[in-house]
C-alpha cells in the first residue's frame, strides 16, 4: 500500500514482558515519528528519526522504551518489562521533509497495546 | 507531557447544523495543525496554518491561525454524518521546514444526530 502501515494491529501482553512494535514509513520518507495516546487523549511524541539518526528521544518515558531505524526505512519500538501504565495505541507517523512548507506528516493505523 | 487546551470536550449537533472548535496554549507555535481521526485508524490531516492570522478553508472546514500563535480554531459548515469523529489541533514549533514533533490536543469528539 501507499500509506504508512504497523504491525501488529494489536497485541496484548502480561505485564513483565518485551515487545516490539514495527512501522513501515511511505516509501522515501526520510523522517519518522513515534507517538504513544492513551485513551481519551491526544497522542504524545516519543520520538524522531531523520533517516537512520535519531534526532530527539525527549519523549521516551523510561529507559524501557528503545526504538531503532538500522537502515532509514523500516523502524521498530521496543517496549522491556511492559507495565500497566503502557497500554495504550502507538501511533508511527513519516513525513518527506520537504524544505519548503509541506512536511506532512502521514500516519499509521498504530498498534493497540494492552498490558495485563 | 505538554499538552494544548483544546475545547469543546465533545459536541452533540444536529445535522446540517455549524461547528465551531477552538485550541489554547501557554506557549508559541510557528504550525497549527487540525487533524481528523476515526475508530482504529490514525489521525488524517484535514489543514495546516503557517502563518500568523491566517485564515485558511477546505472545503466546508475553516481553520485560523491566532494573531498571538498560540491559538486557533475550526469551523465546519453545515455538518453532515461523516463529520463524525474525533478532531485534534495539533502545535508544531517549526515553520514546516524542518521535522520536530507535534503537541496535540485532547480532541473534539463530534456526535451528529440525525
Amino acid at each position: 500500500g501507499a500509506g504508512v502501515s504497523q504491525s501488529p494491529r494489536y497485541k496484548v501482553a502480561k505485564r513483565g514482558q518485551d515487545v516490539a512494535l514495527r512501522c513501515d514509513p511511505i516509501s522515501g520518507h526520510v523522517s519518522l515519528f513515534w507517538y504513544q495516546q492513551a485513551l481519551g487523549q491526544g497522542p504524545e511524541f516519543l520520538t524522531y528519526f531523520q533517516n537512520e539518526a535519531q534526532l530527539d528521544k525527549s519523549g521516551l518515558p523510561s529507559d524501557r522504551f528503545f526504538a531503532e531505524r538500522p537502515e532509514g526505512s523500516v523502524s521498530t519500538l521496543k517496549i522491556q518489562r511492559t507495565q500497566q501504565e503502557d497500554s495504550a495505541v502507538y501511533l508511527c507517523a513519516s513525513s518527506f521533509r520537504d524544505p519548503g512548507r509541506t512536511d506532512t506528516q502521514y500516519f499509521g493505523p498504530g498498534t493497540r497495546l494492552t498490558v495485563l | 507531557g505538554q499538552q494544548l487546551n483544546q475545547s469543546p470536550q465533545s459536541m452533540f449537533i444536529q445535522e446540517g447544523e455549524d461547528v465551531s472548535m477552538n485550541c489554547t496554549s501557554s506557549s508559541i507555535f510557528n504550525t497549527w495543525l487540525w487533524y481528523k481521526q476515526d475508530p482504529g485508524e490514525g489521525p488524517v490531516l484535514l489543514i495546516a496554518l503557517y502563518k500568523a492570522g491566517e485564515l485558511t478553508s477546505n472545503g466546508r472546514l475553516t481553520a485560523q491561525f491566532g494573531i498571538t500563535r498560540k491559538d486557533s480554531f475550526l469551523n465546519i459548515s453545515a455538518s453532515i454524518p461523516s463529520d463524525v469523529g474525533i478532531y485534534f489541533c495539533a502545535g508544531q514549533l517549526g515553520s514546516g521546514g524542518g521535522a520536530d514533533g507535534l503537541t496535540f490536543g485532547k480532541g473534539t469528539h463530534l456526535i451528529i444526530q440525525p
